[in-house]
């Protein structure tokens, strides 16, 4: 089974909301990611998780915050967004981030719309 | 920089026809080489990956792919397009040993198949 999978589908929020993207995996993956992708463009790295610290962080600003509370849990919580942030957010995991277990699959992503 | 470039942007073909996509990447040490494919509406999916061994790589669907070190090229084929192949097509590499998880993705190439 290699599913990730990610609440809500869809979410519409202000600039002013609080909200929170959930990613659940259950395959024993110890590497977790969060990644942006806008409309025909391919997936732009956010964060990576590994053994639920944060490894990597492309420089995203600060009103995107991970949290990774638990090896099967990974949240991005979003505060103060704004309009161009406006995107499908994919979650991905893999075995691990050694090379040759890093194979990463993904989730169906969250639409986010910010108005 | 380490980048990914994928030269057909939008490939339009007729069902039975044979499909190869390019895809290149500038880097001359250690790779590791996937094809995701994203079908409309649906969530980023592993088509196939090379970490070492033979070259020609035998992925899902009917896909493969052949890791030509010399022209720092991993490309996609198939012998015979259905409709049902009509997507969005990602070429991805993780770059060196360093274990970072860290995916480049190419610009992606759209596939129209016509019945």
């Amino acid at each position: 089974d290699t599913e990730v999978t990610q609440t809500p589908k869809h979410l519409v929020m202000g600039m002013t909301n609080k909200k929170s993207l959930k990613c659940e995996q259950h395959m024993g993956h110890r590497a977790m990611y969060w990644y942006k992708q806008k409309a025909k463009k391919p997936p732009e790295l956010m964060f990576v998780y590994s053994y639920e610290k944060l490894s990597i962080n492309e420089s995203v600003p600060s009103r995107f915050s991970p949290e990774c509370p638990n090896s099967s849990l990974l949240n991005l919580h979003l505060h103060a967004l704004q309009p161009e942030d406006s995107a499908l957010y994919l979650c991905a995991s893999s075995a691990s981030l050694r090379v040759g277990t890093d194979t990463q699959y993904f989730g169906p992503g969250t639409r986010l719309t910010v108005l | 920089a380490q980048s990914v470039s994928q030269h057909n942007h939008h490939v339009i073909l007729s069902e039975a026809a044979s499909l190869e996509l390019g895809c290149n990447y500038s880097y001359g040490g250690t790779v590791n080489l996937f094809w995701y494919v994203q079908y409309p509406g649906q969530h980023l999916q592993l088509l196939l990956k090379y970490f070492s061994g033979d070259p020609l790589v035998k992925g899902i669907k009917g896909f493969e792919a052949e890791f030509i070190k010399s022209k720092f090229s991993f490309n996609l084929r198939k012998p015979s397009v259905q409709w049902s192949d009509t997507a969005e097509y990602f070429c991805a590499v993780t770059f060196g040993s360093s274990n970072t998880g860290k995916l480049i993705f190419g610009q992606g190439t759209t596939l129209q198949v016509k019945p």
